[in-house]
């Protein structure tokens, strides 16, 4: 099993231009997250999901938009890149929902 | 109040040495207590849980719960280089879990 896997693992954006994460898990889990991780920040939720087709906003949605059209995949957009969105960018799915297998991450740079 | 508390200041010990490490946290209705161990350039990854009060061992970890107090610990016995990480604590909680900030820990050989 792959667990979960990011893509891609890092990118550069200039400000304004548009992107999709792309989150894949293969362990059948109903939930998934996606998280940024700043320095001093520690891990923040920005949206979620507990199963295909729904998705919720976590602790800090806004710039931020997601879609589960598929239980094993989850898309994070940014629709329009800001400096301020320059961070590592963790998925996660779960199933029971407190243990939460993550991927190795996405290093976005916004120009 | 915060709803997780902990102290991200780096931690360095060495080689053989008692690390512990803290949270607070202020929501009652949480029910697991979680440690994750984050390295370098990684996820983070489960490291222990528990559901109640008191400890739980496993190997060189135990992971301490006191829900009156609302204060978890992790304390690691006989620490190796290898165990240089961030450790973040986590609790679950309406569909999602609350992290605390990571303590960076760094074993010197």
């Amino acid at each position: 099993n792959a667990g979960v896997t990011q893509t891609p693992k890092f990118r550069v954006l200039k400000t304004g231009q548009s992107m999709t994460l792309l989150c894949a898990q293969d362990m059948n889990h109903e939930y998934m997250y996606w998280y940024r991780q700043d320095p001093g920040m520690g891990l923040r939720l920005i949206h979620y999901s507990v199963g295909e087709g729904t998705t919720a906003k976590g602790e800090v949605p806004d710039g931020y938009n997601v879609s589960r059209l598929k239980k094993q995949n989850f898309l994070l957009g940014l629709e329009s890149a800001a400096p301020s969105q320059t961070s590592v960018y963790f998925c996660a799915s779960s199933s029971p929902r407190y243990q939460q297998y993550f991927g190795p991450g996405t290093r976005l740079t916004v120009t | 109040q915060k709803e997780v508390e902990q102290d991200p200041g780096p931690l360095s010990v060495p080689e053989g040495a008692i690390v512990s490490l803290n949270c607070t946290y202020s929501n009652s209705a949480f029910q697991y207590f979680m440690w994750y161990r984050q390295y370098s350039r990684k996820g983070p990854e489960l490291l222990m849980y528990t559901y109640s009060s008191g400890n739980k061992e496993d190997g060189r970890f135990t992971a301490q719960v006191d829900k009156s107090s609302k204060y978890i610990s992790l304390f690691i016995r006989d620490s190796q280089p290898s165990d240089s990480a961030t450790y973040l604590c986590a609790f679950n909680g309406n569909n999602r879990l609350a992290f605390g900030k990571g303590n960076q820990v760094v074993v010197i050989p």
